[in-house]
């Protein structure tokens, strides 16, 4: 019940193209779910996160959509640049607890100019 | 500036001896944690403190130690290291807030360790 899944492993979009990361979770208990983004040798970067009170949550050319009842949240990358060729995990956390994040495995992102 | 540090930023050592690996941050955060990330698993939260003298299990702590003495420090302690525990580790630290919708949060930049 802790696990997250995400989906796919890796994702390779044309600049200016629409890239699309989905995550699952078992846990309903979980009230927190974030998204980082993370370039090689770099530590992790907290990008956007959302909470289960609102479906969708924009900042910029991030959004992030949330399906509580399918207990699913995707990251969409709008205008998709070369930039943007990261790996992004998703999280999801019972932060009213303040217990531990639970992270998804990976996107390995490849934006191609 | 915000910040989280980590040292040191490279490790090699042998098997079963203790080494430990320090965090600080210097935004008076409340939440700190530590992760490892290994290839194909993602992060893995070791072990995470909520205030100074608070703390308690991720998902993988077995072989590991952590202490909060103080606000800005939350060392990891491999008391006997093992060739398991070859991986990257990122400690973190944020300002625990349930009434926010997004925290902020601030990870370090990472230490490779090596166990032979």
């Amino acid at each position: 019940q802790q696990q997250v899944k995400q989906s796919p492993q890796s994702l390779i979009v044309q600049k200016g193209g629409i890239s699309i990361i989905n995550c699952a979770y078992e846990n309903t208990a979980f009230d927190y779910f974030p998204w980082y983004q993370q370039f090689p040798g770099k530590g992790p970067a907290l990008l956007i996160a959302i909470r289960p009170d609102v479906s969708e949550k924009k900042e910029g050319r991030f959004t992030i959509s949330f399906n509580k009842s399918a207990k699913q949240f995707s990251l969409h990358i709008m205008d998709s640049q070369p930039g943007d060729s990261a790996t992004y995990f998703c999280a999801a956390s019972r932060r009213n607890y303040g217990q531990n994040f639970v992270f998804g495995p990976g996107t390995r992102l490849s934006v191609l100019p | 500036e915000a910040q989280v540090t980590q040292n040191p930023r490279y490790l090699i050592t042998v098997t079963g001896k203790k080494l430990t690996v320090t965090c600080s941050q210097n935004m008076n955060h409340e939440y700190m944690s530590w992760y490892r990330q290994d290839p194909g698993l993602g992060l893995r939260q070791i072990y995470y403190s909520m205030n100074v003298e608070v703390t308690d299990k991720g998902d993988v702590p077995e072989g590991y130690k952590v202490s909060r003495k103080e606000k800005r420090n939350f060392p990891l302690i491999l008391e006997s290291p093992s060739p398991n525990q070859t991986s990257l580790y990122f400690c973190a630290s944020s300002l625990f807030d349930p009434g926010q919708a997004q925290e902020t949060q601030y990870f370090g930049p990472g230490t490779r360790l090596l166990v032979l």
